[in-house]
């Protein structure tokens, strides 16, 4: 079965640019969660859907950041405008169901540069 | 959710058992523990997750005391592609709030 699937894997960009990052979970999870992942921050949640309904975006940095999920299978993470303190990976991440006792199955991340 | 403390950095050799202890005073009723592995440029990847005494799968062991307040995660016989970090999660839903990890470097 395919994992999580994110794209692209790299984006170089500069600033001011409006980013979208994708994701597709593993069919049949029901939860997808987005991550930032920077050296001084480490892993951080921004916001997390359960049936493709937003359940808490407290993570979420600013306003300059937006997620939908349209569907079960498809995911977006904008940025708009972007700044180089966005640089980071992005991580997607999706589980069977909302609880931590369910694992959650990460994609290999998209790595983003704002330069 | 609780907060966790665990070491920044191990080191171990290849063929020796690898105990990484995690320390989570503030865990709650409902609170599960989890082990997650990260290699450079990868997700995380789960290893193990328990919520009380001690659970066994096929790559490691987790030890929890009655109290819960810490776990030990236990790698048995590390090797090199073993050099990973370790994230420590407690929670009971929702998105995980990740720590630093302790990053475990196996040498030869």
């Amino acid at each position: 079965d395919a994992g999580v699937i994110q794209s692209p894997r790299h984006e170089v960009t500069e600033m001011g640019q409006e980013v979208t990052l994708r994701c597709k979970p593993i069919s049949g999870h029901n939860s997808l969660f987005w991550y930032r992942q920077t050296m001084m921050r480490g892993l951080e949640l921004l916001i997390y859907f359960n049936n493709n309904v937003p359940i808490d975006d407290s993570g979420m940095p600013e306003d300059r950041f937006s997620a939908k999920m349209p569907n079960a299978s498809f995911s977006t993470l904008k940025i708009q405008p972007s700044e180089p303190r966005d640089s980071a990976v992005y991580f997607c991440a999706s589980s069977s169901y909302r609880a931590a006792n369910q694992p959650q199955h990460f994609g290999d991340g998209t790595r983003l540069s704002i330069l | 959710l609780a907060k966790t403390t665990q070491p920044i950095s191990m080191d171990s050799y290849e063929g020796q058992e690898v105990n990484i202890t995690c320390s989570h005073n503030n865990i709650a009723t409902n609170d599960y523990i989890t082990w997650y592995q990260q290699f450079p440029s990868q997700g995380p990847r789960f290893i193990i997750q328990g919520y009380k005494t001690k659970v066994t799968n096929e790559v490691a062991s987790l030890f929890i005391p009655a109290d819960r307040k810490s776990s030990t995660l236990s790698l048995p016989r590390v090797s090199l592609s073993d050099t990973a970090v370790y994230y420590c999660l407690v929670g009971d839903y929702g998105g995980l709030t990740f720590g630093k990890g302790t990053h475990l470097i196996i040498q030869p």
